[in-house]
């Protein structure tokens, strides 16, 4: 696609279900981001893919969040027994680089999941 | 630890008038430094990147310079519009100990709102 697509834009979850938010990269990137980002704030990071790898996944909060990019394109990422602190935006960021060394590759957010846990 | 701090924390100006936003950070090791505006409700979407051997960059009405020596960027808009009401977001991009790379710190923006 033209950009990075996520899904779906709106969810409102009651306290302890499960979600699942998904990220279409835009095609051919090999890095992935996810970020949370609370109102008002700056986005925090979560986890980091190359391709299907993830190769950083210390920004997950708690082992309720799990991310998985099985086929090195899209990427969900599943949070469990949702809690209200979850209430957020979840950005997902994809470049073509692999983030290497002295790489100055473009950062394309999508528009981000907003999650409002009751 | 590693921190970008912005500054102000939000800003009001007339539409016409230039404004200029402030970054600091302390991260190390350095690598580059991105200038990003987030339109309310969107995802941030970028202005400028520069490495360190940059010290201005302009896009447009966007001016970006960079200090590396005090750790400071700053943001100039010039003849500001209506449209450039939203979140300015200052992003350094730090190499990774592990050689997976960059990790990306985000500031936590200032939010600018253009009057008529």
């Amino acid at each position: 696609g033209a950009g990075v697509s996520q899904s779906p834009r709106y969810k409102v979850a009651k306290r302890g279900q499960d979600v699942a938010l998904r990220c279409d990269p835009i095609s051919g990137h090999v890095s992935l981001f996810w970020y949370q980002q609370a109102l008002g704030q700056g986005p925090e990071f979560l986890t980091y893919f190359q391709n299907e790898a993830q190769l950083d996944k210390s920004g997950l909060p708690s082992d309720r969040f799990f991310a998985e990019r099985p086929e090195g394109s899209v990427s969900t990422l599943k949070i469990q027994r949702t809690q209200q602190e979850d209430s957020a935006v979840y950005l997902c960021a994809s470049s073509f680089h692999r983030s290497g060394i002295g790489s100055t590759g473009e950062l394309f957010f999508g528009e981000g999941s907003r999650l409002t846990v009751l | 630890k590693n921190q970008v701090e912005q500054s102000p924390q939000s800003l009001i100006i007339l539409e016409g008038k230039n404004c200029t936003l402030q970054c600091n950070y302390t991260v190390s090791p350095f690598s580059n430094l991105r200038w990003y505006k987030q339109d309310t409700g969107r995802g941030p979407v970028s202005l400028t990147i520069m490495t360190f051997s940059e010290n201005t960059k302009s896009n447009g009405r966007y001016t970006a310079t960079l200090d590396a020596d005090t750790k400071q960027s700053s943001l100039h808009i010039t003849a500001s519009q209506l449209s450039d009401s939203a979140s300015y977001i200052c992003v350094v991009s730090v190499f990774r100990r592990d050689n997976y790379g960059q990790n990306f710190v985000f500031g936590p923006g200032t939010r600018l709102s253009v009057l008529p």
